[in-house]
């Protein structure tokens, strides 16, 4: 069966430091990948998105990227954070019916 | 394009007590509909999902949804809640599954909470 697990389940961070989340899935291969982030109090926002290897596709311009350096592995990058990076990050893979499978989730605090 | 409207933000039930959570969407093209739940700092779970066929859908947890084309809403029910049911729940919709990988529409969420 297909499992997705990211790390670090929680991190604070100061301002301007770099940031980096990770995403792996099991079980599956050539999955697209997706990273979500809900602020607080907020609905979901779809960041980036990733139909293959080295393929990205940005939804909103900010401070984050992504990369994607194997079939499995999606990462989630800062080089310098602000405060409002601070929230509840989420990879997710997409399934053969159109559904999402998330990952447990990572929050990051800003300080 | 698509989009979805979750009408309730907050909706507090006693326990035991049947509830309604309600979705609705708006596209031009037929659609897949699903919820997920998603308890306090946990990732987002599948509940149920329409692709096609029956309009009752069943899901886990003793939910159901059901799909009305008409008025175009996926209103998710339950005929008895438990306290832990307390939870987010998300009501999203997808496009054909052609095209796109960026095609999943997220509604803002409903909040649940299951009074004793």
């Amino acid at each position: 069966s297909q499992t997705i697990h990211q790390w670090p389940a929680t991190l604070v961070q100061p301002v301007g430091s770099p940031l980096s989340l990770e995403c792996t899935v099991e079980g599956t291969s050539n999955p697209n990948l997706y990273w979500y982030r809900q602020a607080a109090g907020r609905g979901l926002q779809l960041l980036f998105y990733s139909v293959g290897i080295g393929q990205i596709s940005s939804e909103v311009p900010q401070n984050l990227s992504a990369s994607r350096p194997q079939d499995r592995q999606f990462i989630l990058s800062s080089k310098k954070l602000l405060l409002s990076d601070s929230g509840f990050y989420l990879c997710a893979w997409k399934g053969n019916t159109g559904e999402l499978f998330f990952g447990e989730g990572s929050r990051l605090t800003v300080l | 394009a698509q989009s979805v409207t979750q009408l309730d933000s907050q909706v507090p039930v006693f326990e035991e007590a049947p509830v309604e959570l309600r979705c609705n969407y708006s596209s031009s093209v037929s659609v897949y509909l699903f919820w997920y739940v998603q308890y306090p700092n946990q990732g987002l779970q599948l509940l149920l999902k329409y692709l096609s066929g029956s309009t009752l859908v069943k899901g886990i947890n003793g939910f159901e949804a059901e799909f009305n084309k008409s008025q175009t809403s996926f209103h998710l029910r339950k005929p008895s809640v438990h306290i832990s049911d307390t939870a987010e729940y998300f009501c999203a919709v997808s496009g054909p599954l052609s095209g796109s990988a960026r095609q999943l529409t997220f509604g803002s969420g409903t909040q649940l909470t299951v009074l004793p």
